[in-house]
C-alpha cells in the first residue's frame, strides 16, 4: 500500500501476556519511529530506527518493551508481560530520511490490557 | 514536564468563521514546528509546518504563526469547515540534536458547527 500500515488494529491482552505489534513503513523510507499515545495525551516518542539500526530507544518505558527492524523495512514492537498501564494506542511513523520534518503515521494499534 | 503545551483541550467554532489553535513551548532550542490533524481511529496527518527562521507560513486555508520571543505558535484556519473537525496536535523538533524526535502537545479538539 501507499501508506504506513500497522497490524493488528486492535489487540486485547490479558495482564502478563506478551504482544507483538507490526509496522510496515512506506517503501523506501529510511527512518521509522514508534510512539505511544495514552488516552487524552499526545503521542510520546518510544524509539527510532534508521534503516535497521536502532539509534534511540530512550523513550521505551521499561525493559519489557523491545523493538526491532532486522531488514530495515518492517518493524515489530514487542511488549512482554503486559501491564494495565501499557494500554494505549501505539503509533508507527516513517519518513524518507533522517530529517523527520514530514513523518507519515500509520493508523495505530490500540492495545487494551485487561 | 511538558515541553509543548496546548492549553485548550477543545474549541468550538461556527462554519465559515476563523479557528485559532494555540500552542506554547518551553524549550527555546526547538527549531522546527509542525501541526498534525487526527481523525478518530486514524493516525495523525501532517498539516503544516514552520521553521524557526520564519514567523509565518501559509497553505491555503491554513496559516501558522510563530512568535519565538513568546515561545508561542498558532494555527489559523479560515474559513473553517465542518470537515476540519478533528484533534489538532502541535509538535516540535530539535533539528540540530535529536532531529528525529517529535515532541507533541496534548492536542485540541476542534469542532466546526454547520
Amino acid at each position: 500500500g501507499a501508506g504506513v500500515s500497522q497490524s493488528p488494529r486492535y489487540k486485547v491482552a490479558k495482564r502478563g501476556q506478551d504482544v507483538a505489534l507490526r509496522c510496515d513503513p512506506i517503501s523506501g523510507h529510511v527512518s521509522l519511529f514508534w510512539y505511544q499515545q495514552a488516552l487524552g495525551q499526545g503521542p510520546e516518542f518510544l524509539t527510532y530506527f534508521q534503516n535497521e539500526a536502532q539509534l534511540d530507544k530512550s523513550g521505551l518505558p521499561s525493559d519489557r518493551f523491545f523493538a526491532e527492524r532486522p531488514e530495515g523495512s518492517v518493524s515489530t514492537l514487542k511488549i512482554q508481560r503486559t501491564q494495565q498501564e501499557d494500554s494505549a494506542v501505539y503509533l508507527c511513523a516513517s519518513s524518507l530520511d533522517s530529517m523527520n520534518t514530514e513523518a507519515f503515521f500509520g493508523q495505530g494499534t490500540r492495545l487494551t490490557v485487561v | 514536564d511538558q515541553q509543548v503545551k496546548q492549553n485548550s483541550p477543545s474549541l468550538s467554532v461556527q462554519e465559515g468563521r476563523i479557528s485559532i489553535l494555540n500552542c506554547d513551548y518551553t524549550n527555546s532550542m526547538f527549531d522546527y514546528f509542525l501541526w498534525y490533524k487526527k481523525y478518530p481511529a486514524e493516525g495523525p496527518t501532517f498539516l503544516i509546518s514552520i521553521s524557526s527562521i520564519k514567523d509565518k507560513n501559509e497553505d491555503g486555508r491554513f496559516t501558522v504563526f510563530l512568535n519565538k520571543s513568546a515561545k508561542h505558535l498558532s494555527l489559523h484556519i479560515v474559513p473553517s469547515q465542518p470537515g476540519d473537525s478533528a484533534v489538532y496536535f502541535c509538535a516540535a523538533i530539535l533539528l540540530g540534536g535529536s532531529n528525529y524526535k517529535l515532541t507533541f502537545g496534548k492536542g485540541t479538539l476542534l469542532t466546526v458547527n454547520p
